[in-house]
């Protein structure tokens, strides 16, 4: 079993909607959640936390579920701009980060 | 400006070569990583170090071996190169339980 599961996507939204990721996570004593950003061909870029209460960031809202070890990320009044492979990110044991595979957003005019 | 640098953005390099891949931090990180990324497959860790001088293999280290000697730099090392080492490899830092700073990727071609 991975140790992070996302879906792959692509989500094809219109400019304006709401979208919302997910990512389920193996390892009960993780401790620290991340959700990543990553254009076509660059590096992965922090896009937030996440901590357990929640937080938002402008557009973007996190949420973690520690009962269900599962965390989600809420894109509200997507902009074109938002296009990109979002990456949900678990640090584990010995602070190995393990990486989702990424969901892949297209936002569309 | 926190700063993660890799040697190198794009090499080609023949089956059978030994290849040197460099990362450096300007950050005083204590932990640094070594992933390679491919299509379908996401990120995955080939290697990690948590201190100078040590490491911890991560979940594919086959046919990889690295290097920290000091704080800043952690290298990999491919011993022969083969094609299936083709990839995009990325090097990451991080303090104990932050997130992790990326280079800029080194897109390798094993031909």
């Amino acid at each position: 079993r991975k140790e992070v599961e996302q879906d792959p996507g692509p989500f094809n939204v219109p400019e304006g909607a709401t979208v919302a990721f997910n990512c389920t996570y193996s390892n009960s004593a993780s401790q620290s959640f991340f959700w990543y950003r990553q254009d076509c061909r660059k590096e992965p870029k922090l896009l937030m936390s996440v901590y357990s209460s929640g937080n938002e960031d402008g557009r973007f809202t996190a949420q973690l579920n520690r009962a269900s070890q599962y965390i989600s990320l809420l894109i509200r009044d997507s902009k074109l701009s938002d296009s990109a492979t979002y990456l949900c990110v678990v640090n584990g044991l010995f602070n190995k980060f393990y990486f989702g595979s990424g969901t892949k957003l297209n936002v569309k005019p | 400006d926190v700063k993660v640098t890799q040697s190198s953005r794009y090499l080609v390099k023949r089956t059978g070569e030994k290849v040197f891949l460099e990362c450096v931090q300007d950050m005083d990180h204590e932990n640094m990583f070594w992933y390679r990324q491919d299509p379908g497959l996401g990120l995955r860790l080939i290697y990690f170090s948590y201190d100078v001088k040590m490491k911890e293999k991560g979940d594919i280290p086959e046919g990889y071996s690295v290097s920290r000697e000091k704080k800043e730099r952690f290298s990999l090392i491919l011993e022969s190169a083969s094609t299936n080492q083709t990839s995009m490899y990325l090097c990451a830092s991080s303090q104990q339980d932050t997130e992790a700073f990326f280079g800029q990727g080194t897109r390798l071609t094993v031909v």
